[in-house]
C-alpha cells in the first residue's frame, strides 16, 4: 500500500541553524501538507501546497518557514534558523484530487538545543 | 471557545466493551469529518471519513456527525488491547487549495485484558 515517508526520523539542532525536513507524498496526489505537534498538545496545521504554490498557511508558519517541491516527487520544510520553541514532530501529509482525505507521515522528531 | 473540543482522558476499558470517543465543534462551515488513530510518537493513521451528517460503519468502527448539534462520535465494538492509541478527530471545509484540517487535542485509550 503506498504510503508518505519522511527522513530524517530524528534531527537535533543548535539553535540558530537550519533544518530541512523532507517528505516523498504517495505518487499520484497532488495536495500536500505540514503539520506539527509540540509534545503533549494537539496536531496543528502549518501550510498546505498545491499546483507549486502555498494555497494556505497558519499564523505559525511566518518568514522562517519554507516549502519546496524541487522535483516530482520531493516536498521540503526548511526553518531558516531555528528556536527553541520549534522543538517538535513534524508531520507530512498529503491527499489526492477530489479527496479530502489526508494521509500522514510517520514524522521527523526535531529537537532544538 | 475552542473550534475543536476533546475530552483528553485517559479512557480505561476492559477488553470486549463499547467504546465511545466524542468532540464538538464551534465552527458551523466544517463539512468533512475524519477519526485518526496515533501510536506514541507514530504518524495519525485515518480511520474513518464522513461527509456531513449520518453513520458510517467499517468493521468495528461506526462514525456519527450530528451537525445540527455539532458533534461527532467515533464507537468502537468489541474493543482489543491493539486498539489502545490516541484518537484524534479532525476536521475540515475544502478551500479550492487543499483542505486544512483542524484537530481535538486526542483521546487516550487503554484497552485492558
Amino acid at each position: 500500500e503506498p504510503e508518505v515517508t519522511q527522513t530524517p526520523s530524528h534531527q537535533v539542532t543548535q539553535m540558530g541553524q537550519e533544518v530541512i525536513l523532507r517528505c516523498v507524498p504517495i505518487s499520484n496526489h497532488l495536495y500536500f501538507y505540514w503539520y506539527r505537534q509540540i509534545l503533549g498538545q494537539k496536531v496543528e496545521f502549518l501550510v498546505s501546497f498545491y499546483n507549486n504554490e502555498i494555497s494556505e498557511k497558519s499564523e505559525i508558519f511566518d518568514d522562517q518557514f519554507s516549502v519546496e517541491r524541487p522535483d516530482g516527487s520531493n516536498f521540503t520544510l526548511k526553518i531558516r534558523s531555528t528556536k527553541l520553541e520549534d522543538s517538535a514532530m513534524y508531520f507530512c501529509a498529503s491527499s489526492d484530487r477530489g479527496s479530502e482525505t489526508q494521509y500522514f507521515g510517520p514524522g521527523t522528531r526535531l529537537l532544538v538545543l | 471557545q475552542k473550534e475543536v473540543e476533546q475530552d483528553p482522558g485517559p479512557l480505561s476499558v476492559p477488553e470486549g466493551a463499547i467504546v465511545s470517543l466524542n468532540c464538538t465543534y464551534s465552527n458551523s462551515a466544517f463539512q468533512y469529518f475524519m477519526w485518526y488513530r496515533q501510536y506514541s510518537r507514530k504518524g495519525p493513521e485515518l480511520l474513518m471519513y464522513t461527509y456531513s451528517s449520518g453513520n458510517k460503519e467499517d468493521g468495528r468502527f461506526t462514525a456519527q456527525v450530528d451537525k445540527s448539534s455539532k458533534y461527532i462520535s467515533l464507537f468502537i465494538r468489541d474493543s482489543q488491547p491493539s486498539d489502545s492509541a490516541t484518537y484524534l478527530c479532525a476536521m475540515s471545509f475544502f478551500t479550492g487549495g487543499g483542505n486544512k484540517l483542524t484537530f481535538g487535542t486526542g483521546t487516550q485509550l487503554k484497552v485492558e485484558l
